[in-house]
């Protein structure tokens, strides 16, 4: 059973960049997509972006200028950088496998506060 | 607000079958296949309970089936159990821009 591990930073300050790494465990990470999601009391669950074990990368339009996703296969991760953050960044974020049009296995998730 | 609309709860007894809608567009329910539905636990991530609109992974009760018709997509849950209680959430792909993903605001379920 593939596990997957979101480690980062709590506490972001507004305008610093969040960064955040998925370690998946279990099973390989090449030739899936993987992605990132969040959740947060105001947005409900807001898809991020995905990226291929090649390093391919789709993003979230509305983040699109702020977000890069990229992977290490030789350790097995993959990580997110959100720039220039808000409050309104404040939210839970979720690492997670794709299978086809969903995700089937994710991490268990990390709250990330934007605060001073 | 979200992009799928999503009833805010639904309700049932034991043994019961209820339905929750996820209704879109032709942009994205209505012109893909590619409807998945989650359920959310308190504390916990969303687990896969459909993909690909009707699909079951592997371990994910029978009791549980997806269905779509035009721009409408549904989750039904026959025999309602205890601890079928918790959040669902739809997403669909979405070419209203660039590729994207987008997510229905959730329905709370509550057994009686």
């Amino acid at each position: 059973q593939v596990q997957l591990q979101v480690s980062g930073p709590g506490l972001v300050k507004p305008s610093e960049t969040l960064s955040l790494t998925c370690t998946v465990s279990g099973g390989s990470i090449n030739n899936y997509y993987w992605s990132w999601i969040r959740q947060s009391a105001g947005r409900g669950l807001e898809w991020i972006g995905r990226v291929y074990s090649t390093g391919r990368t789709n993003y979230n339009p509305s983040l699109k200028t702020r977000v890069t996703m990229s992977v290490d296969t030789s350790k097995n991760q993959f990580s997110l950088r959100l720039n220039s953050v808000t409050a309104a960044d404040t939210a839970v974020y979720y690492c997670a496998r794709v299978k086809s049009s969903g995700n089937d296995n994710w991490g268990q998730g990390i709250l990330v506060t934007v605060s001073s | 607000q979200s992009a799928l609309t999503q009833p805010a709860s639904v309700s049932g007894s034991p043994g019961q079958s209820i339905t929750i809608s996820c209704t879109g567009t032709s942009s994205d329910v209505g012109g893909y296949y590619y409807v998945s539905w989650y359920q959310q636990h308190p504390g916990q991530a969303p687990k896969l309970m459909i993909y690909d609109v009707s699909n079951r992974p592997s371990g994910v009760s029978s009791r549980f089936s997806g269905s779509k018709s035009g721009n409408t997509a549904s989750l039904t849950i026959s025999g309602l159990q205890a601890e079928d209680e918790a959040d669902y959430y739809c997403s669909s792909y979405t070419t209203s821009s660039t590729l994207n993903w987008v997510f229905g605001g959730g329905t709370k379920v509550t057994v009686l």
